[in-house]
């Protein structure tokens, strides 16, 4: 079984302030690892993936994360924040060998204010 | 492209009553699941169809039943609607690997009173 823990209930920054989300996960297992964004009213759209190779991971909103295999994180950044970016962030983790359903963390709501 | 379309969009029970939530998805996915989504608590899953023909208890099943009626529709049904089921219901699907992500509907806002 996998377990996924993001830190920061909310994060509030400044439009333009970098900032980084933090998600550390628990697996026996190996694992791929996603954080997907949810937009008010809106359902969740994938950011980005590590499924395997380089560690750091670029997505989509000049979003990138880094997958830490020792320290098992899968840490969002972004150097500079926009008001748009305001959104709840999740991490989801899935098991590589086999048949796996995703399991979340309970989010990190960003707040970026002018 | 419609992706992932989930039917109602809003909906106020009573306590007993019944209700089923529709969900259906146009990219020839193999997997489907419905989550609920409640403040501080994440996404939890209550139940998926990993293919047709087969349905599967997730983290939250109870209270709960699931039709995977075809290979694009998957529907979540509470027999007896009780207030601790006031949540947001989101129907997702995947291709078959695990490698693959996630594809939500815009979700099902449900209020037991």
């Amino acid at each position: 079984a996998q377990s996924v823990t993001q830190l920061d209930s909310q994060v509030p920054v400044f439009e333009e302030a970098p900032v980084e989300l933090r998600c550390n996960y628990s697996s026996s297992v190996s694992v791929y690892l996603f954080w997907y964004v949810q937009y008010p009213n809106q359902g969740l759209q994938l950011l980005l993936k590590y499924l395997s190779g380089s560690t750091l991971v670029k997505g989509i909103n000049g979003f990138e994360a880094e997958f830490n295999k020792s320290q098992t994180s899968f840490h969002l950044r972004k150097p500079s924040v926009h008001i748009s970016d305001t959104a709840e962030y999740f991490c989801a983790v899935s098991a590589i060998l086999g048949y796996s359903t995703l399991t979340f963390g309970k989010g990190t709501m960003l707040l970026v204010s002018p | 492209n419609a992706g992932v379309t989930q039917t109602p969009k809003f909906q106020v029970l009573k306590t007993g009553q019944s209700m089923t939530l529709q969900c259906a998805q146009d990219m020839n996915h193999n997997s489907m699941y419905w989550y609920r989504q409640d403040p501080g608590m994440g996404l939890r899953l209550i139940y998926y169809s990993a293919s047709e023909g087969t349905t599967d208890k997730g983290e939250v099943p109870n209270g709960y039943n699931v039709s995977r009626l075809n290979k694009r529709e998957f529907s979540l049904r509470l027999e007896s609607a009780a207030p601790s089921q006031t949540s947001v219901y989101f129907c997702a699907s995947r291709g078959w690997d695990s490698n693959q992500p996630q594809h939500f509907g815009d979700g099902t806002r449900l209020s037991i009173l």
